[in-house]
């Protein structure tokens, strides 16, 4: 069965304070790995999609990269704006489903 | 970028009654929309997979005739919750399929029934 594990759960930084949030998964035939970015109470926005172990991606102040396992959303000098919840999600080979973890709520104190 | 509309942005209705929810594609043209019910906390969870002039494909454990969803064209679905009882109180997202392996969130509905 495809999974898709987030850690941490919640996560408090203060202004400045790099981090990094992770996501492991188990899945068959992996077509792409991505990252969405959820504020309360609104849809997800698209970040990143990572294909293949070794690739890396930036925006601004994130940055994706991706194993074979797992992958790693950096926030590097993270600012409050910053504050939201994580989503990390795979697609696997043949199907055009999305399955989500539960996120990482990260909040940056100023 | 593009950009996906989804109204209303919050509905209270008492048990009983039918909600219907829209999601529209307002620059690209989306072949394929999803619909996606997430819980306090949880993860998005998959209801069904649109498709323009075809039915839709349920996941296992979404009740069809409860949950209907009309895909007409190839810039608008709707999902019509029927019979709503308190139990179906949830935050419903669409997204759409657009160029590449991109998908576009609504902005999501929040459900309540009394």
């Amino acid at each position: 069965e495809d999974q898709v594990t987030q850690s941490p759960e919640a996560l408090r930084l203060q202004e400045g304070e790099s981090s990094s949030l992770n996501c492991s998964y188990t899945v068959s035939g992996l077509r792409g790995l991505f990252w969405y970015r959820q504020d309360p109470g609104k849809g997800p926005e698209f970040l990143f999609t990572l294909y293949s172990a070794g690739e890396e991606k930036e925006k601004e102040r994130l940055k994706a990269t991706l194993t074979k396992k797992e992958s790693f959303l950096h926030i590097t000098a993270p600012k409050p704006e910053d504050s939201a919840t994580y989503l990390c999600a795979v697609r696997k080979g043949g199907s055009e489903k999305l399955v989500f973890g539960k996120g990482t709520k990260l909040t940056v104190n100023p | 970028g593009a950009v996906v509309s989804q109204h209303p942005s919050w509905v209270i209705c008492k048990s009983g009654t039918s909600v219907k929810i829209e999601c529209r594609s307002l620059d690209f043209q989306a072949t394929t929309m999803f619909w996606y019910r997430q819980f306090p906390k949880q993860s998005l969870m998959l209801m069904a997979t649109s498709n323009e002039g075809s039915k839709a494909t349920y996941e296992q454990g979404v009740e069809k005739d409860k949950f209907l969803i009309n895909h007409a064209s190839l810039t608008l679905s709707t999902l019509t919750v029927t019979s709503a009882h308190p139990e179906d109180s949830s935050f419903y997202i669409c997204s759409a399929k657009g160029i590449g392996e991109k998908l576009f969130f609504g902005s999501g509905t929040q459900l309540s029934v009394l």
